[in-house]
């Protein structure tokens, strides 16, 4: 089975701090995935990548980074919090097509002060 | 911007009752995906639908793919307290995953 780890369920930051969400597969997929998910707004692809050390924007990738040092780990940066990144995040991992299916890990509750 | 909306937003249900939700596209698109949220949990991958009109049935969840690849459906016959959560479609129109907002459905025993 497809595991995909986040390094926590839940994170409370205060405003300006820097915050690492950090994502893990253990399935060898090329593709990962960070998503951002509110209320009647569903999933929005914050950012992704195809291939080690490589980042694509997605939709909403405006105070958000990347790093991708290695294959089976995508980190999402929040370079200085703030109050409306207040969301659940959601990592996932495919196989290598932009169709395959995406195995989502368990997600971070993160709230910022 | 490309968007994949899903009809309705929230749904309640009463047990043994039968549950629809859609999803429409403004563009044709390659292939669409269903997945399934528990409450407090993460999406999972339902099924795929790949060609014009398909349907496929998991047990009880029917799916549906449009002659025109623009819609799709998902019909749950006699519903059950399991089928609790939240159901999203992920549409490809071009090589980028857009998932759908959603619909929450509530099943009232």
């Amino acid at each position: 089975d497809v595991k995909v780890t986040q390094s926590s369920r839940y994170l409370v930051k205060r405003t300006g701090e820097k915050v690492f969400l950090e994502c893990v597969q253990d399935m060898d997929h090329e593709n990962m995935f960070w998503y951002r998910q509110d209320p009647g707004l569903g999933l929005r692809l914050i950012y992704f990548s195809y291939d080690v050390k490589m980042k694509e924007k997605g939709d909403i990738p405006e105070g958000y980074s990347v790093s991708r040092e290695k294959k089976e780990r995508f980190s999402l940066i929040l370079e200085s919090a703030s109050t409306n990144q207040t969301s659940m995040y959601l990592c996932a991992s495919s196989l290598s097509g932009p169709t395959d299916t995406q195995y989502f890990g368990p997600g971070t509750r993160l709230t910022v002060l | 911007g490309q968007q994949v909306m899903r009809i309705p937003q929230y749904q309640h249900v009463q047990e043994g009752e039968d549950f629809t939700t859609y999803c429409n596209s403004s563009t044709t698109l390659s292939n669409i995906q269903w997945y399934k949220q528990r409450p407090g949990g993460h999406p999972v991958f339902l099924i795929q639908l790949v060609k014009s009109g398909e349907v496929k049935k998991q047990k009880r969840l029917t799916f549906q793919f449009g002659e025109a690849k623009k819609n799709s459906s998902l019909h749950i016959t006699a519903t059950q307290t399991t089928d609790v959560g939240t159901y999203f479609c992920a549409g490809i129109p071009g090589n980028q995953f857009y998932f759908g907002t959603g619909t929450s459905l509530t099943v009232i025993p």
